[in-house]
């Protein structure tokens, strides 16, 4: 079974420049998830799709950061504009009713 | 607000040392607690669910227990490959879920 894929794996970006991440889940799986992990500390959720709608998005700063799920499948992440805290790597993860999260590698952004 | 802190931050073992990690939890509705392994530069890569108080679950060298606040990892006689970083999360009835920050373990040989 193909896990989650996330693309790219790494990007440096300078403040105040836009970047978008994406993500494709495990086939048939509804749940899907965006995490910002900064170094040292756990995953912060930051938005929750079920299908293709928002169930959470309560910690994502959405002055800068976007989310969408076209179609209840692949999903991107985008923050515009960058800022040096963004840094951080953002997972994504996707589950079905009964099963645990499988993440992705994520990407890691380094804001300079 | 739910909120999951794990300790220690950082842990260090010989081989053959056993142990346990720590996440206490303080959420409205448990909806499950799940254990994470997560090795440098890659996500984190599921263990174990929890559902209820008493419930326990085994996985090779790793015994997961759980209360109404707290939930334990234990590591038996460990090996250099076990080194990670342990992550626990809570996913409350509301949907929602909440990460520690996790364990560091280094076992040296």
């Amino acid at each position: 079974e193909a896990g989650v894929a996330q693309s790219p794996r790494y990007k440096i970006i300078e403040k105040r420049q836009s970047v978008a991440f994406w993500c494709n889940p495990i086939s048939g799986h509804a749940t899907l998830y965006w995490y910002q992990q900064i170094l040292g500390q756990g995953p912060k959720l930051l938005i929750q799709f079920q299908n293709n709608g928002v169930v959470d998005d309560s910690q994502l700063p959405k002055d800068r950061f976007s989310a969408e799920r076209l179609k209840g499948v692949d999903s991107t992440l985008k923050i515009q504009p960058a800022k040096l805290e963004d840094s951080a790597v953002y997972l994504c993860a996707s589950r079905s009713l009964n099963t645990e999260a499988f993440f992705g590698q994520g990407t890691r952004l380094t804001v300079v | 607000e739910d909120q999951v802190t794990q300790s220690p931050e950082a842990l260090r073992l010989q081989e053959g040392e056993s142990s346990s990690l720590n996440c206490s939890y303080t959420v409205s509705g448990l909806r499950g607690l799940f254990w994470y392994r997560q090795d440098p530069g890659k996500g984190p890569e599921f263990l174990f669910t929890l559902y209820s108080a008493g419930e326990e679950k085994e996985k090779e060298r790793l015994k997961a227990t759980l209360t109404k606040k707290e939930s334990f990892l234990h590591i038996t006689a460990p090996k250099p490959e076990d080194s990670a970083t342990y992550l626990c999360a809570v996913h409350t009835n509301a949907g929602k879920s909440t990460f520690g920050d996790g364990t560091t373990l280094t076992v040296k040989p």
